[in-house]
């Protein structure tokens, strides 16, 4: 059982480049997001998914796209990368409980350094 | 607006020594608040998770306090180890579509031998 699986573990981008980030998950849940988080500052949330086919913006959604075409995989593109994207990237999982979301789980992220 | 704070930043004890962090939100309509902690280079693993009705849950020694009231939480660590080295994030979660998590920064604790 691997839980939440992200590659590439480090990723080195020029200015202007894309790439996509990908998220794989083992555990049937739902709910899958998105979060980078920058020295000093909580996770923010970048995109979600509360099911197959269905994505809704975060915090900070801008130069990030995402879908959600199988339960188990919600891939982050990077559209034109620039320096300001340069942060740790974590996806997590959960699912629908009574009153709110259980089962966090987040993948080990991906250090992203745009230059 | 929805934020969580946490304090100490960062704080250094000695091994075997107890310590206590603070957390203070005002994240609204309150769903649950959690612990994580994140070793350095890994992603968060959470500690506890406590919804409106408790105010208080252990996991090892661990030990997490809610005061819904106050809108704070607390987090003990009993008798550290070299290991409890870590960031330890404190997270609510809005009852909201998506169920939404805002993170506090985290406190950084660093244990001595």
């Amino acid at each position: 059982n691997a839980g939440v699986t992200q590659t590439p573990k480090f990723q080195v981008l020029k200015t202007g480049q894309s790439m996509t980030l990908q998220c794989a998950q083992d555990m049937n849940h739902e709910y899958m997001s998105w979060y980078r988080q920058d020295p000093g500052m909580g996770l923010r949330l970048i995109h979600y998914s509360v099911g197959a086919g269905i994505t809704d913006q975060g915090e900070v959604p801008n130069g990030y796209n995402v879908s959600r075409s199988t339960t188990e995989d919600f891939p982050l593109r990077l559209l034109s990368a620039a320096p300001s994207q340069t942060s740790v990237y974590f996806c997590a999982s959960s699912y629908s409980g009574q009153g709110g979301t259980y089962g966090y789980t987040f993948g080990s992220g991906t250090r992203l350094t745009v230059v | 607006k929805n934020q969580v704070e946490q304090s100490p930043q960062s704080l250094i004890i000695l091994e075997g020594k107890n310590c206590t962090l603070q957390c203070n939100y005002t994240v609204s309509p309150f769903s649950n608040l959690r612990w994580y902690k994140q070793d350095t280079g890994r992603g968060p693993v959470s500690l506890t998770i406590m919804t409106f009705s408790e105010n208080t849950k252990s996991n090892g020694r661990y030990t997490a306090t809610l005061d819904a009231d106050t809108k704070q939480s607390s987090l003990h660590i009993t008798a550290s180890q070299l290991s409890d080295s870590a960031s330890y994030i404190c997270v609510v979660s809005a009852r909201m579509r998506g169920n939404k998590l805002v993170f506090g920064a985290g406190t950084i604790l660093r244990v001595k031998s």
